[in-house]
């Protein structure tokens, strides 16, 4: 079975610049998760979708950030514009349902804002 | 509101050593899991197990064993004989079950670093 892929891999931008990552969950999966995850730190949630709809967005800062899953399976992220302090791993995740607890992670994209 | 902390920022340890790490959390649900998830240097995040708030039984899994405690809020990690491919950064993960505030969303700890030398 495939895992959840992600691209692209690495990315530098300048500040200012706009940005956007794909992810495709594992198949048949409808609930897909867009993570922060800040050198040292923990991942974040930044979004959840169940299928194409929004199940919590609230960590997602909306003034520049946006995040779309149109047909209930791949998703776009889109930074605009980017700050210094968006430099970061976003991983995307995947579960067959909330209630199944664990979810599955893609290799991540590494953003650098300059 | 969900709270994992992991007081371990680094561990390093000599091959064949055994290595526990630390994870206490806070909750207000009544029902959630516990996880351990393990991100090596390719930066995957692996999953390791998942807990059951109502199971307290022990774990094993080969050189890997886990220790839930409900009355001490604590889900501690052990690798038994650790090997230098143990190397990596080590989160523990908490979310919610069905009717909790935290349904299908994760919350990490900080991560502890773990690198096991030949």
């Amino acid at each position: 079975e495939a895992g959840v892929a992600q691209s692209p891999r690495y990315k530098i931008i300048e500040k200012r610049q706009s940005v956007a990552f794909w992810c495709n969950p594992i198949s048949g999966h409808a609930t897909l998760y867009w993570y922060q995850q800040i050198l040292g730190q923990g991942p974040k949630l930044l979004i959840q979708f169940q299928n194409n709809g929004v199940v919590d967005d609230s960590q997602l800062p909306k003034d520049r950030f946006s995040a779309e899953r149109l047909k209930g399976v791949d998703s776009t992220l889109k930074i605009q514009p980017a700050k210094l302090e968006d430099s970061a791993v976003y991983l995307c995740a995947s579960s067959p349902d909330p209630g199944v607890g664990e979810q599955y992670f893609g290799p991540g994209t590494r953003l650098t804002v300059t | 509101a969900q709270k994992v902390t992991q007081a371990q920022t680094e561990i390093s340890v000599v091959e064949k050593e055994d290595v526990t790490l630390d994870c206490v959390y806070e909750t207000r649900d009544t029902t959630y899991y516990l996880f351990w998830y393990k991100q090596p240097p390719s930066g995957e995040l692996v999953f390791l197990i998942r807990r059951n708030s109502f199971d307290e039984q022990n774990e094993i899994s080969g050189r890997y064993s886990w220790n839930f405690q409900k009355s001490t809020s604590s889900f501690n990690f052990t690798i038994t004989a650790s090997q230098v491919v143990d190397s990596a950064v080590y989160f523990c993960a908490l979310s919610g079950t069905a009717g909790g505030t935290s349904y299908g969303k994760l919350t990490f700890g900080q991560g502890t670093i773990l690198t096991v030398h030949p």
